[in-house]
């Protein structure tokens, strides 16, 4: 089966611009996150989708953070204005979903963010 | 709160040498561990859950819910093992499921 998909793999951007992420999930997964990773950190949760609901998203910072899940398939999320601490690996990850069992998440490529 | 520490930044051994990664997490309820492996060049993937209680690629990993650690461990390392291994916990909180993952610990194998 095709894995996680996401585009850009790399962008470069000014600090107080925009940008954007794109990220298409495996086919039928319900269940679709957003990481952040910081070099030398792990993965941070940013936003968890079930379906085109947000599930959770207490640790994105709203004030510059957006993403949403169109029809439950595709997600993009956006960040404006960009500020330098935003650099980082923004990984896209998708799982089936079943209140009583946690699947496995499965991971697309990231897309590496520098922000000058 | 949900935490996991994985005190070793970087680890290095040689080919043929047992290999201890080490996890210890922080939660009040009854967890699920697990270990995702990124090789290099390569998407962050599973590579076990203790429910699952199995060997992957000669990985094993026991949960010790007294010492409330989950160490990742191989008897025989293999220059393939080379690679950035994360352990994870996942825990109800807020009210949703999360994965919380450590900081990483990256294993390089000698020959």
């Amino acid at each position: 089966e095709a894995g996680v998909a996401q585009s850009p793999r790399y962008k470069i951007i000014e600090k107080r611009q925009s940008v954007a992420f794109w990220c298409n999930p495996i086919s039928g997964h319900a269940t679709l996150y957003w990481y952040q990773q910081i070099l030398g950190q792990g993965p941070k949760l940013l936003i968890q989708f079930q379906n085109n609901g947000v599930v959770d998203d207490s640790q994105l910072p709203k004030d510059r953070f957006s993403a949403e899940r169109l029809k439950g398939v595709d997600s993009t999320l956006k960040i404006q204005p960009a500020k330098l601490e935003d650099s980082a690996v923004y990984l896209c990850a998708s799982s089936d979903y079943d209140r009583f069992v946690s699947y496995e998440q499965y991971f697309g490529p990231g897309t590496r963010l520098t922000v000058t | 709160a949900q935490r996991v520490t994985q005190p070793e930044k970087l680890l290095s051994v040689f080919k043929g040498a047992p290999v201890e990664l080490k996890c210890n997490y922080s939660y009040s309820g009854s967890p699920e561990l697990f270990w995702y492996v990124q090789y290099s060049r390569q998407r962050l993937q599973l590579l076990l859950r203790h429910i699952s209680r199995e060997s992957i690629k000669g990985f094993t990993a026991d949960l010790n819910k007294g010492e409330t650690s989950f160490h990742l461990k191989k008897p025989f390392a293999q220059e393939e093992d080379s690679a950035m291994y994360y352990c994870a916990l996942s825990g109800t909180q807020g009210g949703s499921e999360k994965l919380v993952f450590g900081k990483g610990t990256k294993l390089t194998v000698n020959p």
